[in-house]
């Protein structure tokens, strides 16, 4: 009964360098969901994703920022030229349901990426 | 109007007191009330959550007060205990805006032996 899995949980980089972190949602569930989680604050939506198709990504800085969940394997939230704004704790969710009703979302643990 | 807004910031409890949190929100359009709550170092876990087809809804000792005209609702823990202290996030999402929960900032509680 694995639950969602996020990797790696914790990430330290570089400005400019290239983040890549991994989400792999809860088995069966088909709509993924990343936040970002600033020190202190709440958590803020950034994208979502269903197999092989970005449903919303209003959340997402246009520039440097790219997320996919492809047919097969985890979903990717890619950060290009890092900055050290980017400095966040970023959450994976996903859901069983259909996009049009709503309901539980299952978080993963969070990966914390620290840009020096 | 997609903001929640959250408060107490902090909330220190004694042990079998009521801690309340409550929140507020301007989208009329929102249908669907979470709280989730998040330990250090963890990803947030649902607690309990509501429609605002009812007034109120509880689960064991965490209920939710829901005042659709006032455009409010809050979390009340009865009889908060130690394992309680966590970060508690109100949280809000409507129909058209697929899941796309929209977060209060957050409350951190602290329940005291």
């Amino acid at each position: 009964n694995a639950g969602v899995m996020q990797n790696p949980r914790h990430l330290v980089r570089r400005r400019g360098q290239e983040a890549r972190l991994r989400c792999s949602p809860v088995k069966g569930h088909s709509h993924v969901y990343w936040y970002r989680q600033l020190p202190e604050e709440g958590l803020k939506f950034m994208v979502y994703l269903q197999k092989e198709n970005i449903i919303d990504e209003s959340g997402m800085p246009k520039e440097r920022f790219s997320a996919e969940f492809p047919k097969e394997g985890p979903s990717i939230l890619r950060i290009q030229q890092v900055v050290r704004g980017d400095s966040a704790a970023y959450f994976c969710a996903s859901s069983p349901y259909l996009s049009q009703e709503t309901g539980e979302l299952f978080f993963g643990e969070g990966s914390r990426l620290t840009v020096l | 109007q997609q903001q929640v807004k959250q408060s107490p910031q902090s909330l220190i409890v004694q042990k079998g007191g009521i801690s309340i949190i409550n929140c507020a929100y301007e989208n009329t359009a929102f249908d669907y009330f979470p709280w989730y709550q998040q330990f250090p170092g963890k990803g947030p876990a649902l607690l309990i959550a509501i429609r605002p087809d009812v007034s109120e809804k509880k689960e064991g000792r965490f209920t939710i007060s829901f005042n659709k005209s006032a455009k409010q609702f809050s979390l009340h823990i009865m009889d908060s205990q130690p394992g309680d202290s966590a970060t508690y996030f109100c949280a809000a999402s409507n129909p058209k805006s697929f899941q796309k929960l929209v977060f209060g900032t957050g409350t951190r509680l602290l329940v005291s032996p």
